[in-house]
């Protein structure tokens, strides 16, 4: 029972680089969301996506895109990587249309940019 | 906008002692729901409590209680008899939009030390 399984787990990039961050859920949920976890700022919200074919900016969007791809992946890219995007990404899943369910989390890529 | 406020950066509790750490949050939604997450050195997220915004009782699971003031917009999570183990970063986060557009926001977190 996979669950959210992001790839890759650790990544090391010059700047001005690029590169997607990819997540897929096997638990046919609607919600699905980006998120980097900085020391001392919690988790925050990069984009999201409450179903197939939607995507909505969060609170830090900029110099990031996002694709859902379909129901189960939820790409993040990095189009010219910068050292303030140093920081852990975390990708989660959740069911819509019901405000109680919590959300899943993958383990995280760990992403440093040089 | 959405605001998840945790005040306490860290916390230190006894062992077999309770502790409170704080949240308040700001919405303009009537129907959102409220969130605790645990979160060791490890790294993953281990979902602790929920509460709804129109649940009349404070939600309680096992060593887990949440203080739900509507009112003051506050919804503090109450551990009771610390364990070792429950030494880690503790979020919370708060989700509205469900019909729409399904939005979850987290605050800073508070780190909590259990002391032996």
């Amino acid at each position: 029972n996979a669950g959210v399984t992001q790839t890759p787990k650790f990544q090391v990039l010059k700047t001005g680089q690029s590169m997607t961050l990819q997540c897929a859920q096997d638990m046919n949920h609607n919600s699905m969301y980006w998120y980097r976890q900085d020391p001392g700022m919690g988790l925050r919200l990069i984009y999201y996506s409450a179903s197939e074919g939607t995507t909505d900016k969060g609170e830090v969007p900029n110099g990031y895109n996002v694709s859902r791809l379909n129901k189960r992946e939820f790409s993040l890219r990095l189009e010219s990587a910068a050292p303030s995007q140093t920081s852990v990404y975390f990708c989660a899943s959740s069911e819509a249309r019901d405000l109680g369910q919590p959300q899943h989390f993958g383990d995280g890529t760990r992403l440093s940019i040089l | 906008a959405q605001k998840i406020t945790q005040t306490q950066p860290g916390m230190f509790v006894q062992e077999k002692e309770a502790v409170t750490l704080d949240c308040t949050y700001d919405t303009s939604d009537q129907s959102y729901g409220l969130f605790w997450y645990k979160q060791p050195s490890s790294g993953e997220m281990i979902f602790l409590i929920y509460q709804g915004s129109y649940d009349e009782q404070n939600a309680t699971e096992g060593r887990y209680s949440l203080n739900f003031q509507k009112a003051r917009k506050s919804a503090n999570l109450v551990i009771s008899a610390s364990q070792l183990g429950d030494s880690a970063m503790y979020f919370c986060a708060m989700r509205e939009g469900l019909a729409s557009y399904d939005k979850v926001i987290f605050g800073p977190g508070t780190s909590l030390s259990v002391i032996p």
